[in-house]
């Protein structure tokens, strides 16, 4: 039982150039989470889904798309990398959105834009 | 204002030692409150959750204060173990749900031998 993987764990980018960071759980979790944690700040949303195909805005999307085809996967899109995306990148998932249903982290991605 | 403030610390303490930390929040409607810990490099994961009558799980002790707005983790008799990043997060309804959870930016707790 892995939980929730991320992959890649490091990535570096050139300015302009996309990428896609995959995040998979096998816990069967409806929710799921992509947040970016930058220092001295707290970890912020940058996308979720409640449910397989749907997905919602969370507090700073700019810049980036996600795509929840299958409810293990949720994908992260970097359309045209900025240096102020430079961050570490964590996937998360929770069965429900009871206090009983707290979110399982994915071990992060840490990316730098140059 | 940041919706949840905490202290960054570090806190430098001794094994043995009893350490607390206090988190203040903004939105007088918040409902839901946790705290997560993250060590170095690592993943976020839940400590506790925070009931309105305080609650404690062995070494850790947590408290609400809905009058002053912010909740406190204390730890007693610290361990080397207990070093890592505490995260205060404050939930805007009875919902665990992620999009509903806003996080603190974290106090570094360093334990000495």
């Amino acid at each position: 039982n892995a939980g929730v993987t991320q992959t890649p764990k490091f990535q570096v980018l050139k300015t302009g150039q996309s990428m896609t960071l995959q995040c998979a759980q096998d816990m069967n979790h409806n929710s799921m989470y992509w947040y970016r944690q930058d220092p001295g700040m707290g970890l912020r949303l940058i996308y979720y889904s409640a449910s397989e195909g749907t997905t919602d805005k969370g507090e700073v999307p700019d810049g980036y798309n996600v795509s929840r085809l299958k409810k293990q996967n949720f994908l992260l899109g970097l359309e045209s990398a900025a240096p102020s995306q430079t961050s570490v990148y964590f996937c998360a998932s929770s069965y429900g959105t009871g206090v009983r249903s707290p979110l399982h982290f994915g071990n992060g991605t840490r990316l730098t834009v140059t | 204002r940041k919706e949840v403030e905490q202290d960054p610390g570090p806190f430098n303490v001794p094994e043995g030692a009893t350490v607390a930390f206090n988190c203040t929040y903004s939105n007088s409607a918040s409902q839901s409150f946790f705290w997560y810990r993250q060590d170095c490099r690592k993943e976020p994961k839940l400590l506790m959750s925070v009931y309105s009558s305080g609650n404690e799980d062995g070494r850790f002790t947590a408290q609400l204060n809905r009058a002053s707005q912010y909740i406190s983790l204390l730890i007693r008799d610290s361990k080397l173990s207990d070093s890592a990043t505490y995260l205060c997060v404050v939930g805007r309804g009875w919902s665990n749900a992620g999009n509903m959870l806003t996080f603190g930016g974290g106090t570094r707790l360093m334990v000495k031998p």
